[in-house]
């Protein structure tokens, strides 16, 4: 099984700022890693799939990079809706495993 | 657009048994691989099982031999029957759709808003 590790666990960044998370996966995923934002009492959102592509309508402030085992997200300019957990997940292989989740919050 | 809901989640005693079913809708289910995720209170997602559009069945090592995935193409629908469940199966279940088609494993680019299993005597 892949072991995807997110760092930090959690972030208190102050408006406008740059949030960055990594997930570092136990062995080579290739570029299928994906991103998403999950929301207090809400289903996960997919933000960036294959590591880098953003999904249709999100916006252009969250930027996938990495491939192989470090990857990154990286969030430009939060704004207070940003405000979730974090999840990384990939899919080269059964079982599909997701990271442990990475919560930020405004300051 | 694409819209999933689940049912069929609630309270059921240990060694119990529950169906999840959840209706889709929005897009061609038959070309879509779709799959049940589940989320523990204050944990990250953990893959349960996915049905292939090809009709293929995979499943985490946690719930094989006791949890069965099916899809009904005619009716759009996925279900997942939970046998001898276990208190280690409490947790919010989600129906999710897989983002390209004809693939077997994929991202999700839609999920559902998910229906509550919980175990407990």
């Amino acid at each position: 099984e892949i072991v995807l590790t997110q760092s930090p666990d959690f972030q208190s960044v102050s408006p406008k700022e740059t949030v960055t998370i990594t997930c570092r996966a136990s062995q080579s995923v290739g570029g299928s890693l994906h991103w998403y934002q999950q929301k207090p009492g809400q289903s996960p959102k997919l933000l960036i799939k294959y590591a880098s592509q953003t999904f249709s309508g999100v916006p252009s402030r969250f930027i996938g990079s990495g491939s192989g085992t470090d990857f990154t997200l990286t969030i430009r300019s939060l704004e207070a809706e940003d405000v979730a957990t974090y999840y990384c997940h990939q899919s080269i292989t059964l079982p599909l495993t997701f990271g442990g989740g990475t919560k930020v919050e405004i300051k | 657009d694409v819209q999933l809901l689940e049912s069929g989640g609630g309270l059921i005693r240990p060694g119990g048994s529950l169906r999840l079913s959840c209706a889709a809708s929005g897009f061609t289910f038959s070309n879509y691989a779709m799959s049940w995720v589940r989320q523990a209170p204050g944990k990250g997602p953990e893959w349960v099982s996915t049905g292939t559009a090809g009709g293929g069945l995979h499943y985490a090592d946690s719930v094989k031999g006791r949890f069965t995935i099916y899809r009904d193409n005619s009716r759009s629908s996925l279900f997942l029957q939970m046998n001898s469940l276990r208190a280690e199966d409490t947790a919010l279940y989600f129906c999710a759709k897989s983002s390209s088609m004809n693939r077997d494993v994929d991202e999700f680019d839609y999920w559902g808003p998910g229906t509550l299993v919980t175990v407990s005597s």
